[in-house]
C-alpha cells in the first residue's frame, strides 16, 4: 500500500518554465488537497477536489492549474514559473469530510 | 473564515523535560482539530485528532491534547521528551464534520538537548 505518491522530490525550474507535479493515491479517497509549505507559514491550501472532474480553489490559488481526471490521480500545473512559487509542495488525500489527511513526502520546487 | 494560532516557532526542551507546545484557533462553528508532525524531509504525520468527543485526547508517541472551548485552544504536550521527538509540529483545524479543509498554523519546531 504505497499511499500517496508525488513526483518528482525535486526539481529546479528557470524563471517563466512550465512544470507538473504528479500526484497519485491508491487508496480510494474522494478528497485530494495540494499545499505549499513555506518556512514560519505553515501549509496553504492551493486547490482541492472533492471528486473526479470536481475541483476548487483554496487559499493561494494564483500561478497554478489542477485537474482531476480520474480518482486516483491529481497533478498540479505551474505555468510561467516565478521565484516566488520555491517551496515545497504536499499533496494529501482524505476519505472525507472530518477525515484525516494523508500526506505525500512532498516536492521541492526551485524557481532561479 | 479559520485560522491558527501557534505561540513559539521554535522549542528547545531538554530530554526528559515536558514538552508544551500552544495552540489557539478561531472557528464560526464547533471545529475538528488536529497536531500533525513532520521529521525532516519527510510529509507530515497525524500524531492526534479532537473531533467533539472526550476533551482530552491521547494520541503517538505518548502526546496528547486537551481542548478548552472557553480558551479556544489545543495545546499539545508530552510528559518527557525523548530525542527521537526533534521535529516540526503543526496545529490545524477544519471546520467540523462540514469542513473538508485545513487550516494550518505556523509550526513548532522542537529541539531536545541531550
Amino acid at each position: 500500500n504505497a499511499g500517496v505518491t508525488q513526483t518528482p522530490k525535486f526539481r529546479i525550474l528557470k524563471i517563466g518554465q512550465s512544470m507538473t507535479l504528479q500526484c497519485a493515491q491508491d487508496m480510494n479517497h474522494n478528497y485530494m488537497y495540494w499545499y505549499r509549505q513555506d518556512p514560519g507559514m505553515g501549509l496553504k491550501l492551493i486547490y482541492y477536489s472533492v471528486g473526479a472532474g470536481i475541483t476548487d480553489k483554496g487559499e493561494v490559488p494564483n500561478g497554478y492549474n489542477v485537474s482531476r481526471s480520474t480518482t486516483e490521480d491529481f497533478p498540479l500545473r505551474l505555468e510561467l514559473a516565478a521565484p516566488s512559487q520555491t517551496s515545497v509542495y504536499f499533496c494529501a488525500s482524505s476519505a472525507g469530510l472530518g477525515n484525516v489527511l494523508t500526506f505525500g513526502a512532498g516536492s521541492r520546487l526551485t524557481v532561479l | 473564515a479559520q485560522s491558527v494560532t501557534q505561540l513559539g516557532s521554535h522549542v528547545s526542551v531538554s530530554e526528559g523535560a515536558l514538552v508544551l507546545l500552544r495552540c489557539n484557533y478561531s472557528s464560526s462553528v464547533p471545529p475538528y482539530l488536529f497536531w500533525y508532525v513532520q521529521y525532516p524531509n519527510q510529509g507530515l504525520q497525524l500524531l492526534l485528532k479532537y473531533t467533539s468527543a472526550a476533551t482530552l485526547v491521547k494520541g503517538i508517541n505518548g502526546f496528547e491534547a486537551e481542548f478548552k472551548k472557553s480558551e479556544t485552544s489545543f495545546h499539545l504536550t508530552k510528559p518527557s521528551a525523548h530525542m527521537s521527538d526533534a521535529a516540526e509540529y503543526f496545529c490545524a483545524v477544519s471546520e467540523g464534520v462540514a469542513g473538508n479543509k485545513l487550516t494550518f498554523g505556523g509550526g513548532t519546531r522542537v529541539l531536545v538537548k541531550p
